[in-house]
């Protein structure tokens, strides 16, 4: 079952408007990431932000985490026509195995971000 | 160059016959997994592996084999069993965790596999 759910599907702005992206997930993480997927192509991590943090920045991003609600948000500042893509968030569940620890990722289905110049 | 390389780009392959996607990275990472990715969806967790000569089922494992014989190494076969195989397919991998660090994972740029 997916753990993480983005919202909206499907995003259109201007460029130079912030975006914003959210993700709601159902059970206690470790933490949450956030990946980017331009078409056609495989993922890139943008960011990572442990459970007993609230925000956490990165250039032009700003993830937020709030456990209580058990959701999180992606805001894309002054966002460029090369932000068009789709983002997922993906909660963790850890696994342990003989390799020692790993994360076994679960995603969501995406916002598809067009950011129209 | 450090990455993850995945081959051939596109496949087509007809109905009954199983085909082998290929993965490769040079990062030096223990773990490596597989998604699957449909139209419009996430990626869902085919095979995993955390270690050379081990390897575990995802959510959805059933008509897809995989081995781990090198580090660098993890191919996938969609058999013929797999019912709907048409999809893009990700390999991904990880550093293993120690010391409490969180890992991101690498992903390869994908197989788009179409069944004729």
């Amino acid at each position: 079952s997916q753990q993480g759910e983005e919202d909206p599907q499907a995003l259109s702005i201007q460029e130079g408007e912030n975006a914003t992206m959210n993700c709601s997930y159902k059970t206690s993480i470790n933490n949450l990431q956030w990946y980017r997927q331009n078409s056609g192509r495989g993922l890139v991590h943008l960011i990572l932000i442990r459970s007993n943090e609230r925000e956490k920045h990165s250039g032009r991003l700003r993830v937020t985490l709030d456990t209580s609600k058990k959701s999180s948000s992606l805001l894309i500042t002054a966002s460029r026509a090369a932000d068009t893509a789709s983002y997922f968030c993906a909660t963790d569940a850890v696994l342990i195995g003989r390799g020692g620890s790993n994360y076994k990722l679960t995603f969501g289905k995406g916002t598809l971000l067009t950011v129209n110049p | 160059d450090g990455g993850i390389t995945q081959s051939p780009k596109y496949l087509f392959r007809k109905e009954g016959q199983n085909v082998t996607l290929s993965c490769e990275q040079n990062l030096n990472h223990d773990a490596m997994y597989w998604y699957r990715q449909d139209p419009g969806q996430g990626l869902r967790l085919i095979y995993y592996s955390q270690i050379v000569n081990d390897f575990q089922k995802g959510d959805i494992a059933e008509g897809y084999s995989v081995s781990r014989e090198k580090k660098e190494s993890f191919p996938l076969t969609v058999t013929s069993a797999q019912k709907n195989p048409t999809a893009f397919y990700l390999c991904a991998s990880s550093m293993a965790l120690s010391g409490g660090h969180y890992n991101e994972q690498f992903f390869g740029p994908g197989t788009r596999l179409t069944v004729l």
